[in-house]
C-alpha cells in the first residue's frame, strides 16, 4: 500500500463547475496535509494546507480533512481553464507526496 | 520578495560523473529540503536541513549528500551518477521544520 494515494486522472470538468480532488494516506499519526499545484514543466506551488479535522477555505479553494477516515480532499469552485494542472497531495513535514491528479478544465 | 532560487536550471552529465546543485532559501527561512521528481511521479524526499543540521534523510543511497551553510543556502551533491538519477531536483524552504514549504524552480538533471 502506498503511503499517499491519489487517482491519477485525468479529472475533466467544465468551466464553472466544482472540481473535487481526493487523497488517502496510510500513516494514522500524520498531522499536516498540503495541496500543491504543478503546471507542466514547472515546480509545485503550495495552494492549501490543513492541520485540523474539518474544512478550511481560501478563495475558490476548500481543503477538507477527515483523520478518522485518513482522507483529505481539495474542492475547487468555479473551475477555470487556468486551473488545469496536476494537483499533488502531500502529508507530514518531510513531505510524502502522492503521484498527483491531473485536472482538465474545459472552456 | 525573492522566492527560492536554484542553480543551475539545467544540467547534462554522463554516467559516473559528480554534480553539485545549489539552493538559496526565501529570506528569513532557516530550513531547506531537497526532493527528486521523476516524470509522472510526485516528488520524493531526499534531505532536510535546519540551522545547518541534518534533520531527516529519505531512502536514497550514500551517493547523495547535502549540506547547509551559515547563510542557510544549501548544496546537494550526487556522486557516481547513474542514468536513473535523471530527474527534476527541487529545493524547498520553510521558516522552520514545522512550517509550510515553498519550492524553487528546480534543476533538471539529465544523465547520459
Amino acid at each position: 500500500q502506498k503511503e499517499v494515494e491519489q487517482n491519477s486522472g485525468p479529472l475533466s470538468v467544465p468551466e464553472g463547475a466544482i472540481a473535487s480532488l481526493n487523497c488517502t494516506y496510510s500513516d494514522r499519526g500524520s498531522q499536516s496535509f498540503f495541496w500543491y499545484r504543478q503546471y507542466s514543466g514547472k515546480s509545485p506551488e503550495l495552494i492549501m494546507f490543513i492541520y485540523s479535522n474539518g474544512d478550511k477555505e481560501d478563495g475558490r479553494f476548500t481543503a477538507q480533512l477527515n483523520k478518522a477516515s485518513q482522507y483529505v480532499s481539495l474542492l475547487i469552485r468555479d473551475s477555470q481553464p487556468s486551473d488545469s494542472a496536476t494537483y499533488l497531495c502531500a502529508v507530514n513535514q518531510k513531505l510524502v507526496f502522492g503521484t498527483g491528479t491531473r485536472l482538465l478544465v474545459s472552456p | 520578495d525573492a522566492g527560492v532560487t536554484q542553480s543551475p536550471t539545467h544540467l547534462i552529465k554522463t554516467r559516473g560523473q559528480q554534480v553539485t546543485l545549489r539552493c538559496s532559501p526565501i529570506s528569513g527561512h532557516k530550513s531547506v529540503s531537497w526532493y527528486q521528481q521523476v516524470l509522472g511521479q510526485g516528488p520524493q524526499f531526499i534531505f532536510q536541513y535546519y540551522e545547518k543540521e541534518e534533520r531527516g534523510r529519505g531512502n536514497f543511497p550514500d551517493r547523495f549528500s547535502a549540506r547547509q551553510f551559515p547563510n542557510y543556502s544549501s548544496e546537494l551533491n550526487v556522486n557516481a551518477l547513474l542514468l536513473g538519477d535523471s530527474a527534476l531536483y527541487l529545493c524547498a524552504s520553510s521558516e522552520t521544520v514545522y512550517n509550510e514549504q515553498f519550492f524553487g524552480p528546480g534543476t533538471r538533471l539529465t544523465v547520459l
